[in-house]
């Protein structure tokens, strides 16, 4: 059962344009959630991370809307440029120091020059 | 600092072999973890540890054992491999709540 879901699977976006990827959980008791970034041949690597006292953080292009009513996040990438291309997981955990981590499926993104 | 270490990149094991996949940190964390990497699966916790000596199971454990000696170095064992097990492994260690993940170990089992 996948704690976290994510879609869309794939996205391709024009340089310059706006890439959106959602997730959606259902655990009421999570109160992190990370967005990480991988390229092919390397791990993830933390991208951007929010907790549900706030409804919006920004980190330079990129941006986590959460909206905890609805148990749902979603990470906005403003100006996509062709170094953007990588695949995107949410996570979600218990806490930050939380010892297990949840993960979505994964976004494959494209950003056409 | 190297960050985290696998070894090897590449391993084909037959089924019913035996394997340990190497892991090792230089960033001093207490925390440490095993995923694997299935396609439209994301990642999946195996085993993590809290630091030395302490270890318990994540949301896929079966198949797997791990042990944590020293704060540095944590081994992920595949008793038995079995097809089920052919994916990519990731190991990570973290500081507070930013996992550091290593670059991965593609294990195909035939």
């Amino acid at each position: 059962q996948q704690q976290v879901k994510q879609s869309p699977q794939s996205l391709i976006v024009q340089k310059g344009g706006i890439s959106i990827i959602n997730c959606a959980y259902e655990n009421t008791a999570f109160d992190y959630f990370p967005w990480y970034q991988q390229f092919p041949g390397k791990g993830p690597a933390l991208l951007i991370a929010i907790r549900p006292d706030v409804s919006e953080k920004k980190e330079g292009r990129f941006t986590i809307s959460f909206n905890k009513s609805a148990k749902q996040f979603s990470l906005h990438i403003m100006d996509s440029q062709p170094g953007d291309s990588a695949t995107y997981f949410c996570a979600a955990s218990i806490g930050e120091t939380g010892n297990q981590f949840y993960f979505g499926t994964g976004t494959s993104l494209t950003v056409i020059p | 600092n190297a960050g985290v270490t696998q070894t090897p990149k590449f391993q084909v094991l037959k089924t019913g072999q035996s394997m340990t996949l190497q892991c090792a940190q230089d960033m001093n964390h207490e925390y440490m973890s095993w995923y694997r990497q299935d396609p439209g699966m994301g990642l999946r916790l195996i085993h993590y540890s809290v630091g030395a000596g302490i270890t318990d199971q994540g949301e896929v454990p079966n198949g797997y054992n791990v042990s944590r000696s020293t704060t540095e170095d944590f081994p992920l064992r595949l008793l038995s491999a079995a097809p089920s097990q052919t994916s990519v492994y990731f190991c990570a260690s973290r500081r507070v709540n930013e996992q550091y993940f290593g670059p991965g170990t593609r294990l195909t089992v035939t």
